[in-house]
């Protein structure tokens, strides 16, 4: 069964709104979450470390305040993209590390367009 | 608009034979290396790992070989089958950093032709 759960898997929202995404770890608790940007025919980009208890770190050219994340407790981390705007719409996808330095488990992805 | 990137390079292989897909990273320090297949519209999916420490892995009809010296990885796949057919990445990370992000290949779409 899934190991990473994410939804929404597909939303559609209008330019200038704000779309939240959640990613939860359901076999174990994690301390940290990775998300991930991908476009269409490209790799995986990580955007952001989010950190269960303090702050995420974003990867540089991401912006902070545009892409929220919040990491409350072990096995919950969202998303949230804020004042969202065509050139936003991409594939979102999470993961979670099984252990430090090991391979990771990735939720189903979301598909976020904005009209 | 449109977005303008890398477009994922592309194999073609006959159902049944086998395919080879690789894989260039950059980083001298990773020491762990995965490969993940990625199907439309969903996350990617483990396929096999390989530590540093070794060269070749092999896992149910695939195989990770490791070349650190040219800092090259492949996947060799046997018997190719239709349910083959996909985008495979590989990613590394660096566990002696006390990382555990990981950084993906650009890809290569798989099709596996009947």
């Amino acid at each position: 069964g899934a190991v990473v759960s994410q939804h929404p898997s597909r939303v559609i929202c209008k330019s200038g709104t704000s779309v939240k995404i959640e990613c939860r770890s359901l076999d174990f608790q994690a301390t940290t979450m990775f998300w991930y940007r991908q476009f269409p025919k490209q790799s995986l980009m990580l955007m952001a470390t989010s950190n269960e208890g303090s702050k995420a770190t974003y990867e540089q050219g991401v912006e902070k305040d545009k892409f929220l994340i919040n990491h409350a407790s072990l096995t919950l981390s969202t998303l949230t993209v804020t004042s969202a705007h065509p050139e936003d719409s991409s594939f979102y996808i999470c993961s979670v590390p099984r252990l430090r330095g090991t391979e990771a488990f990735f939720g189903q992805g979301t598909r976020l367009t904005v009209v | 608009g449109e977005s303008v990137g890398l477009h994922l390079p592309t194999l073609s292989v006959q159902e049944g034979d086998n395919s080879i897909i690789n894989c260039a990273y950059s980083n001298s320090a990773s020491d762990y290396f995965i490969w993940y297949k990625q199907e439309s519209g969903k996350g990617p999916q483990f396929i096999i790992d390989i530590r540093s420490n070794m060269d070749k892995r092999q896992g149910q009809r695939v195989t990770v070989l490791l070349n650190k010296t040219v800092k090259h990885l492949s996947l060799q796949i046997a018997a190719t089958q239709p349910g083959d057919s996909a985008v495979y990445f590989c990613a590394e990370t660096s566990r002696g950093t006390g990382a555990n992000n990981l950084f993906f290949g650009t890809g290569t779409r798989l099709t596996v032709i009947p």
